[in-house]
């Protein structure tokens, strides 16, 4: 596609409840990244992907966040047991190369919106 | 610790008025430093990114900003304001190279009155 695309738009779920987020990053950008924007709070890293490879994870709240990317594109978040601390807008970027000593600009899907009931 | 700072989570300015938001970034070497905008229920979009080749870096929409290593500073300006800015704006900086994220300011809300 053109831009990134992230589904769904909106997920309201019930607290204990598992939910997938996807993510299907730009054709060819090698580099993806998820991030967590709450409410009145700045973007939150959670983790980032080079190829299938996750060389940074450190920003997953917990084990209850996982995420894999397969093929070197569409990417999945999954929240286990969700908590309404969950509830928060998940962002997904991809980059045609990775940030470090020459960092790429990230292009940013719509995001997910989560709420947790 | 390294970080991003944005002074002032609200910014309110008058249609015609100057915009002025600030970054500042705390980094042992100088960063590669972004500033990006939230436009209502959308993703983020690039305005503007500075990486070493220019102190002062002009991006979309009329925006420009101004690297100042001796103020650890990147804020964004912009002449003159008009009512399609209202948006939330981030700065963004590649604070550690062994870090492959960018790490984002808190925000700042523009609103522009008529």
């Amino acid at each position: 596609g053109a831009g990134v695309s992230q589904s769904p738009s909106n997920k309201v779920t019930e607290k204990g409840k598992d939910v997938e987020l996807r993510c299907d990053p730009i054709s060819g950008h090698t580099a993806l990244y998820w991030y967590r924007q709450s409410l009145g709070q700045g973007l939150e890293f959670l983790i980032y992907f080079q190829g299938n490879s996750a060389p940074d994870k450190s920003g997953l709240p917990s084990d209850r966040f996982s995420a894999e990317r397969t093929g070197g594109s569409v990417s999945t978040l999954t929240i286990q047991r969700t908590q309404q601390e969950d509830s928060a807008v998940y962002l997904c970027a991809s980059s045609p190369r990775g940030t470090g000593v020459r960092p790429g600009e990230l292009f940013f899907g719509e995001g997910s919106r989560l709420t947790v009931l | 610790a390294q970080s991003v700072t944005q002074l002032g989570s609200h910014v309110s300015v008058s249609e015609g008025a100057l915009v002025l938001l600030r970054c500042n970034y705390s980094s042992s070497v100088p960063p590669y430093l972004f500033w990006y905008v939230q436009y209502p229920n959308q993703g983020l979009q690039l305005l503007l990114k500075y990486t070493s080749a220019a102190t002062l870096v002009k991006g979309i929409n009329g925006f420009e900003a101004e690297f100042k290593k001796s103020e650890t500073s990147f804020h964004l300006t912009k002449p003159s304001a008009h009512m399609s800015d209202a948006a939330e704006y981030f700065c963004a900086a590649s604070l550690d190279t062994g870090r492959r994220a960018l790490t984002f300011g808190s925000g700042t809300r523009l609103q522009v009155q008529p």
